[in-house]
């Protein structure tokens, strides 16, 4: 039992480039969620599927897209990557949107 | 908006003694749930403590315990016989029914021996 798993752990990318963020959960959990960490701030949310088939925007949105593939997995894309999203990225599953959340170890994404 | 405020940035505390660490939040909801997350320096996000806002007995978890306020809406953590284990960020979390979980800013908490 892994819980939730992340990959990669570290990132570089130059500006305008693209890539995605795998994150898996073998809990059995229907709401799953990708997290920022900027360095002084709490967690900020970005998107959230309640359910499997459903995504909804967080907090900060802009510049990300999400894909629920299926029930254990649910992928962060950073179309053209920007300095200003240099950050920790977390995932996080709950069984439901009022549980505990469990997250992923994070994946530390700089760009240069 | 809904914000969830902790006003101390830092804190510390010799071992074995006793901490609480503040936290107010603001809405309008009345069906919600509060958590504490400890986040150590390998940066794992760890479920500390969890209060339903219906429930009026505080939260207890072994050495943590929380104080509870709803008409004050003040959610403090209070650790008693601190480790050196316990040296970690803490944030307080706090989540409606449509359940977007919103972070506070967090508080370093040093222990020493």
């Amino acid at each position: 039992n892994a819980g939730v798993t992340q990959t990669p752990k570290f990132q570089v990318l130059k500006t305008g480039q693209s890539m995605t963020l795998q994150c898996a959960q073998d809990m059995n959990h229907n709401s799953m969620y990708w997290y920022r960490q900027d360095p002084g701030m709490g967690l900020r949310l970005i998107y959230y599927s309640a359910s499997e088939g459903t995504t909804d925007k967080g907090e900060v949105p802009n510049g990300y897209n999400v894909s629920r593939l299926n029930k254990r997995e649910f992928s962060l894309r950073l179309e053209s990557a920007a300095p200003s999203q240099t950050s920790v990225y977390f995932c996080a599953s709950s069984r439901d949107r009022l549980g505990e959340q469990y997250f992923g170890p994070g994946t530390r994404l700089t760009v240069t | 908006a809904q914000t969830v405020t902790q006003s101390q940035p830092e804190m510390s505390v010799q071992e074995a003694e006793t901490v609480t660490l503040s936290c107010t939040y603001d809405t309008s909801e009345s069906d919600y749930y509060l958590f504490w997350y400890k986040q150590p320096p390998s940066r794992q996000m760890i479920l500390v403590i969890r209060q339903e806002a219906y429930k009026q007995q505080n939260a207890t978890e072994n050495r943590f315990s929380v104080n509870f306020q709803k008409a004050a809406k003040s959610f403090s953590l209070k650790i008693s016989d601190s480790q050196l284990g316990d040296a970690a960020m803490y944030f307080c979390a706090w989540v409606p029914s449509y359940g977007k979980l919103t972070f506070g800013q967090g508080t370093i908490l040093t222990v020493h021996p």
